[in-house]
């Protein structure tokens, strides 16, 4: 049965950190580039960053540029999202998503973890 | 542009047939990918490339495009398909994601 379940949300002061991670299975972890995006309550949804298969190619929304890095442990099959200088606008439920290699569309999506920015 | 619109809010009555539509200029050159929302869920897939559907989604949904404009199609809507729906496209100008704002579809 495939899986992604993401972990790590929870209540954070504004310009606190907060790591995120979205464990992979039940599929080949690594034939899949990964994405995050976001949800703030009552909104739609927002594109985060991407990850490529490997690892080696990531890209950030503006909104989280310098701030977010988005990284992989293929051997660990886990997509991970580190937040710094978190902000009241970040409050948001994370989604991971994959995209299988060789397509364009996020086929799976985990069921996310919510991320409270409160002081 | 790199962005993508929907209209905030469809109705359609139990049975009838309604189309959600989704407007950019990068819908020229990318495939739009829809998804479905229903409250405290994760989205799920209904339509990539465009037209086709994943195994699992009745064939009720279909999409197409014309220009600027891809169109998701429910034919014979029914009371369970009532859920926001987000349309995806690419922008080659940088983002590799674009959503949609979102439409709600309510059933009548």
């Amino acid at each position: 049965q495939e899986q992604l379940v993401e972990s790590g949300g929870g209540v954070v002061q504004p310009g606190r950190s907060l790591r995120l991670s979205c464990a992979g299975s039940g599929f080949t972890f690594n034939n899949f580039a990964m994405h995050w995006v976001r949800q703030a309550p009552g909104a739609g949804l927002e594109w985060v960053a991407l990850i490529s298969y490997d690892g080696n190619n990531k890209y950030y929304a503006e909104s989280v540029k310098g701030r977010f890095t988005i990284s992989r442990d293929n051997s660990r099959n886990t997509l991970y999202l580190q937040m710094n200088s978190l902000r009241d606008d970040d409050t948001a439920v994370y989604f991971c998503a994959r995209v299988r290699f060789g397509t364009s569309h996020f086929d799976y999506w985990g069921r996310g973890t919510l991320v409270a920015v409160s002081s | 542009s790199s962005e993508v619109t929907q209209d905030p809010a469809v109705s359609v009555a139990l049975g009838q047939t309604v189309s959600i539509t989704c407007q950019g200029d990068s819908l020229r050159y990318y495939y739009a990918t829809w998804y479905q929302q229903k409250p405290g869920q994760a989205p799920i897939l209904v339509i990539y490339n465009e037209n086709h559907r994943p195994s699992g989604i009745p064939d009720r949904f279909s999409g197409s495009r014309s220009g600027n404009t891809a169109s998701l199609t429910i034919t014979g809507a029914q009371a369970e398909d009532e859920a926001d729906y987000y349309c995806i496209s690419r922008d080659s100008s940088g983002h590799p994601v674009i959503f949609g704002g979102g439409t709600k579809l309510t059933v009548l």
